[in-house]
């Protein structure tokens, strides 16, 4: 499958914890986007990526952190975690810096 | 502010019948318009964007500057147009996209 890639699908832990989500995004997207989606809850823009330089920013906590590295893939790393940040976290690619987004399947974080 | 709302979060309708689902947006400028849908086990997908004014899978979206409007339109409903439906909007560029809450539409038989 070359379509966007998540890892992992679920994921429990616990609050304080740190976590990390990776996404592969499609061979020769050059940008990476984060979105998270709680409950009730649209897909809110946390950060865009293009060529390994951050693009643009959302309301992303300072808790959160996020990378793309030199072979395109991107990490969105989550500290000190909250019942709150418990969401699906999805990960997107296009081809430029704007255009049509290709979505993963998703992240799903539980905090207990 | 860049903000994107879909009044509706649930929408059913008979098969053959006329289908709208609504989004209002507010953006001091020129915005790009789209509308993603994401059908059951499936990931979220573009359905179409404003600048290309095409009609897919007989969809249709028209973007009212005037009452800052971009409603989705098919005139005759198929069952498989059952999915969850996103607005979104983007400057020009689209850097950076604002989604609405969604609307899941319901075709029924």
């Amino acid at each position: 499958d070359s379509g966007v890639t998540q890892t992992p699908k679920h994921l429990i832990t616990a609050t304080g914890q740190r976590v990390t989500l990776r996404c592969s995004p499609r061979s020769g997207d050059l940008s990476v986007y984060w979105y998270q989606q709680s409950l009730d809850q649209g897909l809110q823009f946390l950060i865009h990526y293009y060529n390994g330089e951050e693009r643009a920013k959302g309301n992303i906590l300072e808790r959160f952190s996020a990378q793309q590295f030199p072979d395109l893939h991107s990490e969105l790393n989550l500290s000190s975690l909250e019942l709150g940040d418990s969401a699906l976290y999805f990960c997107a690619s296009s081809v430029g810096p704007s255009g049509e987004l290709f979505f993963g399947e998703g992240s799903r974080l539980t905090v207990l | 502010a860049q903000r994107v709302t879909q009044p509706e979060k649930l929408l059913s309708v008979f098969k053959g019948a006329p289908v709208e689902l609504k989004c209002n947006y507010s953006y001091s400028g020129s915005p790009e318009l789209f509308w993603y849908v994401q059908y059951s086990r499936q990931r979220l997908q573009l359905l179409l964007r404003h600048i290309s004014r095409e009609s897919i899978k007989g969809f249709t979206a028209d973007l009212n500057k005037g009452e800052t409007s971009f409603h989705l339109k098919k005139p005759f409903a198929q069952e498989e147009d059952s999915a969850m439906y996103y607005c979104a909007l983007g400057p020009p560029g689209a850097q950076k996209l604002v989604f609405g809450q969604g609307t899941r539409l319901t075709i029924n038989p």
